[in-house]
């Protein structure tokens, strides 16, 4: 049982690069959730899913998207990375009223 | 609405001595209350929940945390530290019905030999 699977662990791309993040659950979790960690700022929602085929906007969206086409998988897309988008991501899932169970984070550095 | 005030941004005590890092919450409705430790490089783990059963709750690694509903605080506490429980810590709100979680800023814990 693996819980919350985050693929890659770490990557550096340049300014205006895309790429996607993978989380994977295999808990049958209901709820998905991807953060951004900044120094000083705690864990930001990004974006999150309620059930597999829907999304929505968390409180720092903005260059982001998302989909959930699978109810394990959650997807998190830079099209166009900026700097400012350099910060660890944390995916995390559960059911609803349980705690959530994080992944161990996406190190991603925008030069 | 919900939120979480973590009272201290960092707290340092010496190894043997107690341990209190202090959470405030306001919430619309009765939430539900957690705690999670972050090891530096290493996800979030849970130490403990509170889910409106008992008012104190008991989490891993010898940490507790009482819910005061009278005071909207849900302090966490370890009677003797240990080299090991340095960390950062985030306390966690979340009402009944919203699929958002509110995340405190966090408190590093530093631990004194």
């Amino acid at each position: 049982n693996a819980g919350v699977t985050q693929t890659p662990k770490f990557r550096v791309l340049k300014t205006g690069q895309s790429m996607t993040l993978l989380c994977a659950q295999d808990m049958n979790h209901e709820y998905m959730y991807w953060y951004r960690q900044d120094p000083g700022m705690g864990l930001r929602l990004i974006h999150y899913s309620v059930g597999e085929g829907t999304t929505a906007k968390g409180e720092v969206p903005d260059g982001y998207n998302v989909s959930r086409l699978k109810k394990q998988n959650f997807l998190l897309g830079l099209e166009s990375a900026a700097p400012s988008q350099t910060s660890v991501y944390f995916c995390a899932s559960r059911r609803m009223g349980q705690p959530q169970h994080f992944g161990d984070g996406t190190r991603l550095s925008i030069l | 609405a919900q939120s979480v005030t973590q009272l201290d941004s960092h707290v340092s005590v010496s190894e043997g001595t107690p341990v209190l890092l202090r959470c405030n919450y306001s919430s619309s409705y009765s939430p539900s209350l957690f705690w999670y430790v972050q090891h530096p490089n290493k996800g979030l783990q849970l130490l403990l929940k509170y889910t409106s059963a008992a008012t104190l709750v008991k989490g891993i690694n010898g940490f507790e945390a009482e819910f005061k509903k009278s005071e909207t605080s849900f302090h966490l506490t370890k009677p003797s530290a240990h080299m090991s429980d340095a960390a950062e810590y985030f306390c966690v709100v979340n009402n009944f019905g919203n699929e958002k979680l509110t995340f405190g800023t966090g408190t590093r814990l530093t631990i004194i030999p």
